[in-house]
């Protein structure tokens, strides 16, 4: 499988507890992207990488996230004491300079429940 | 933060029969793209659009980028069930350097056989 893929697929942590989750982009993507969807809602943009930078931050992205690409390829996302309001999907997606542009290839998502 | 406007929000179709649906936006979008999502997945692309006025088409579906470049339009054509699920656009403004997508609340589409 060449697409997206994320891990873990699901995640049920308590309040306060600390996750982490994991995104490897399609081969040679060099600009990745996180996003977060709430129920009935559209994903909302977090931050954007290119390659092990990270470019952009939404308000969206407290200071209890964080992410990181170290080495341009796949890339981590933790939530730190972790809150209700946290409870959603958290989706990766990535794309090339090479495609065509804002052309973003999602992953399956990590669904994210906090007790 | 900013969500497009998507109409409509949901709809019942007779399996045949043709769909349309649209996006609009107070801003100005240099990119559309329309996605589809299942239940519990991530959002397909189903097609992507860069020019105004542009119209393109992927099999049954056909989109088009507003002259305005404040919305974007959804064809499909002659659903079958597997069309059910939630078509989400997209708009990206690159005119400051990003990257963000900004989506809509998604219309859901039920396809009756």
């Amino acid at each position: 499988d060449t697409g997206v893929s994320q891990d873990p697929r699901h995640k049920i942590t308590k309040r306060g507890q600390n996750v982490t989750f994991r995104c490897d982009p399609i081969s040679e993507h060099n600009r990745l992207y996180w996003y977060r969807q709430t129920l009935g809602q559209g994903p909302e943009f977090l931050t954007y990488f290119q390659n092990e930078a990270q470019l952009e931050k939404s308000r969206l992205l407290s200071d209890r996230f964080s992410a990181e690409r170290p080495k341009g390829s796949f890339s981590t996302l933790e939530i730190q004491r972790t809150e209700q309001g946290d409870s959603a999907m958290y989706l990766c997606a990535s794309s090339s300079t090479s495609g065509g542009p804002g052309e973003q290839f999602f992953g399956p998502g990590t669904r994210l429940t906090v007790l | 933060g900013q969500q497009l406007n998507q109409n409509p929000q949901s709809m019942f179709i007779q399996e045949g029969e043709d769909v349309s649906m649209n996006c609009t936006s107070s801003s100005i979008f240099n990119t559309w793209l329309w996605y589809k999502q299942d239940p519990g997945e991530g959002p397909v692309l189903l097609i992507a659009l860069y020019k105004a006025g542009e119209l393109t088409s992927n099999g049954r579906l056909t989109a088009q980028f507003g002259i305005t470049r404040k919305d974007s339009f959804l064809n499909i054509s002659a659903s079958i069930p597997s069309d059910v699920g939630i078509y989400f656009c997209a708009g990206r403004n690159s005119g400051a350097g990003s990257y963000q997508l900004t989506f809509g609340k998604g219309t859901k589409l039920s396809v009756i056989p």
